[in-house]
């Protein structure tokens, strides 16, 4: 089954700052990434997502990348605000309408 | 957006006592509804797969007859975790798709926290 490895675990930068988190997948079917962000206790939020016929999206100060080749997809999260501060996932499928299978998330902290 | 409700937000039972969690689409219809566990400071981890009027679909080391998951209408889907133990304690979260969909995007419920004493 899919396999998804995500870093860095816990992530700390200073406000205005940038952040990449890095997430790789095994399988090579899957052709669909999203990224949530979830705060303590809620449901996680979908902040963007990609497909593997695009190799970058962005929206704002979030943008992914995706290498099919090298089976990885990268979250960046330009001028952090303290708000950003939450756990985010990345998640791959096989297609729409498919489970996700979820990294182990990465802690990110945006200190003022 | 699409909104999907999960009933109760939290439970508190005893060893051995069944609870039944409600995931509702309330403004579309789902045919197909995921269930994923979330134990404190870890990932979603899926746990079945439940497509209306059929037998749900269980991940690898799932307990079917621990977990019984009924999707018998395109908008509720209900996971009961029968004779619960303490470590079923965990963060219980559905999603669901659109009917017709082809966005890909899940619809989060906003998750049961249910603690077995």
């Amino acid at each position: 089954g899919e396999n998804v490895e995500q870093h860095p675990s816990t992530l700390s930068v200073q406000e205005g700052d940038s952040a990449v988190i890095k997430c790789t997948y095994s399988d090579s079917a899957s052709n669909y990434f999203p990224w949530y962000k979830q705060e303590l206790g809620k449901r996680p939020q979908l902040i963007i997502d990609i497909r593997s016929n695009v190799g970058e999206k962005k929206d704002q100060r979030i943008a992914v990348t995706l290498n099919k080749t090298a089976k990885h997809f990268s979250l960046h999260i330009t001028e952090t605000q303290p708000e950003d501060s939450a756990v985010y996932f990345c998640a791959a499928s096989v297609d729409s309408g498919y489970a996700l299978n979820f990294g182990k998330g990465t802690s990110l902290l945006v200190t003022p | 957006g699409a909104v999907v409700s999960q009933h109760p937000s939290w439970v508190i039972c005893k060893s051995g006592t069944s609870v039944k969690i409600e995931c509702r689409s309330l403004d579309f219809q789902a045919t197909t509804m995921f269930w994923y566990r979330q134990f404190p400071k870890q990932s979603l981890m899926l746990m079945a797969t439940s497509n209306e009027g059929s037998k749900a679909t269980y991940e690898q080391g799932v307990e079917k007859d621990k977990f019984l998951i009924n999707h018998a209408s395109l908008t509720l889907s209900t996971l009961t975790v029968t004779s619960a133990h303490p470590e079923d304690s965990s963060f219980y979260i559905c999603s669901a798709l659109t009917s017709g969909s082809y966005s890909g995007e899940q619809f989060f419920g906003p998750g049961t926290r249910l603690t077995v004493l």
